[in-house]
């Protein structure tokens, strides 16, 4: 069974602080890995996303996340924050079928002034 | 491209009633998956559907089922509501197998 683990689900940083989102997965299988971001009220819409290959991965708005397959996390940096960020992330594992995804609780991320 | 759209937006039902959202994937997507998100949690997987058929199933209850038409487009259909069944519904589309998948912005189930 697949299961994700978000650590801390508030997370407050100061306007161009660096931003670290923590997650933590667990697969039988290997993993695809995503971040997806929630603004007030909206859907879900993608950062990025690890399949294979390289495991630092760059999304979109600076973010980056890297896979460590030894320390089962796919945690999500971004150098430094800005107001816009402030939302509510989430971290989901995917079947290599893509047939269910499992998301974790998410994080909020606050940004102050 | 008007991506994944959800209708209705919000809806007030009562215990025991039945209720139908639905979804219309984005272009070219031949893939729904539907998600229960309630409040200050993450999105919980109700099922997936593809070729008109159900997938892969979450720990949703038969209550909960679904049906995919030749379009793509999709329902969710919940019978006899509980309160507990109040949340965000979250439609996603996407082609098949490990890819993005384009959310829709959710109907709003509210059981009293």
């Amino acid at each position: 069974a697949q299961s994700v683990t978000q650590l801390g689900s508030h997370v407050s940083v100061s306007e161009g602080a660096l931003v670290l989102l923590r997650c933590n997965y667990s697969s039988s299988v290997p993993p695809y890995l995503f971040w997806y971001v929630q603004y007030p009220n909206q859907g879900l819409q993608l950062l990025l996303k690890y399949t294979t290959g390289a495991t630092l991965v760059k999304g979109i708005n600076g973010f980056e996340a890297e896979f460590k397959k030894s320390e089962t996390s796919f945690h999500l940096t971004k150098p430094s924050a800005h107001m816009s960020d402030a939302a509510e992330y989430f971290c989901a594992v995917s079947d290599t079928g893509g047939f269910k995804t499992i998301f974790g609780a998410g994080t909020r991320l606050f940004v102050k002034a | 491209d008007a991506g994944v759209t959800q209708s209705p937006t919000h809806l007030i039902k009562t215990r025991g009633q039945q209720v139908t959202l639905r979804c219309s994937p984005k272009s070219g997507h031949d893939t729904v998956s539907w998600y229960q998100q309630a409040l200050g949690q993450g999105p919980q997987f109700i099922f997936q559907y593809y070729e008109e058929e159900e997938r892969q199933r979450g720990n949703f209850p038969d209550r909960f089922s679904g049906h995919q038409f030749p379009n793509y487009s999709s329902e969710l259909n919940v019978n006899a509501l509980l309160l507990g069944d109040s949340a965000l519904y979250l439609c996603a589309s996407s082609l098949r197998g490990p890819n993005e998948q384009f959310f829709g912005p959710g109907t709003r189930l509210t059981v009293l």
